[in-house]
């Protein structure tokens, strides 16, 4: 069963200060990797979408990098606003046509202190 | 182009009754997922829909069952009503979900519907 973890559980950094939030995942067969944002009592934002063949993508601050055999990828965010301030979530997919739903990690809680 | 709607946005319920939420998709998107968030448990993934056919089914009671309609929108109904089936319920849309290519799996989330169960 895949497990998602994510470390830490939350953060809190000044701003304009360069974070990096990690995902580590058991299963290394997956379909790819997505990393979201949530702001409190709302829905999920997606911030980036890895594809298993991928090694990262970059949007903006944020850069995604994806390490398939050893089952991790980080989240860079560069230059911190307090607009950055929410949780921050990774899903992995599996690739296993009959198991096909996201499973999410619990998510890293980030404030950017003004 | 408008985002995933949900509706209601917020519901208050006793034990013992039943729900059904509602969830319209981006347009154009065929696949709709729905997940369970709580404190204790986090996201947890209940359904997925894929042009009116059930694809994919979590560890849930059958208590929760869903449907999607011909236009892409989807229901889910709660029957039985628990305390712990108090959450927020978010549902998701994706151009293809798991059978397309590269980037057709993006998840795009609606803003939720918050169930209280009394």
């Amino acid at each position: 069963k895949q497990e998602v973890t994510q470390i830490p559980a939350a953060l809190s950094v000044p701003e304009g200060e360069n974070l990096v939030l990690n995902c580590s995942f058991t299963d290394s067969a997956i379909y790819n990797l997505q990393w979201f944002r949530q702001d409190p009592g709302k829905g999920l934002t997606s911030l980036l979408l890895i594809q298993s063949s991928q090694r990262e993508q970059t949007s903006g601050r944020l850069n995604a990098s994806l390490d398939k055999s050893s089952g991790r990828s980080t989240l860079y965010i560069a230059a911190s606003q307090p607009g950055d301030s929410a949780t921050y979530l990774c899903a992995v997919r599996p690739l296993d046509t009959g198991r096909r739903a996201l499973t999410f990690g619990s998510g890293t809680r980030l404030q950017v202190q003004p | 182009k408008a985002g995933v709607t949900q509706t209601p946005r917020y519901l208050i319920k006793t034990r013992g009754q039943q729900v059904t939420l509602s969830c319209s998709p981006i347009s154009g998107h065929r696949s709709v997922s729905w997940y369970q968030q709580t404190p204790g448990q986090g996201l947890q993934f209940l359904f997925e829909y894929f042009s009116e056919t059930q694809r994919n089914k979590g560890n849930f009671p059958g208590r929760f069952s869903g449907r999607q309609f011909s236009n892409s929108r989807s229901e889910m109904n709660v029957s039985t009503l628990e305390l712990g089936d108090s959450a927020l319920y978010l549902c998701a849309s994706s151009l293809s979900g798991t059978s397309g290519g590269f980037g057709t799996d993006t998840q795009y989330f609606g803003p939720g519907t918050r169930l209280t169960v009394l």
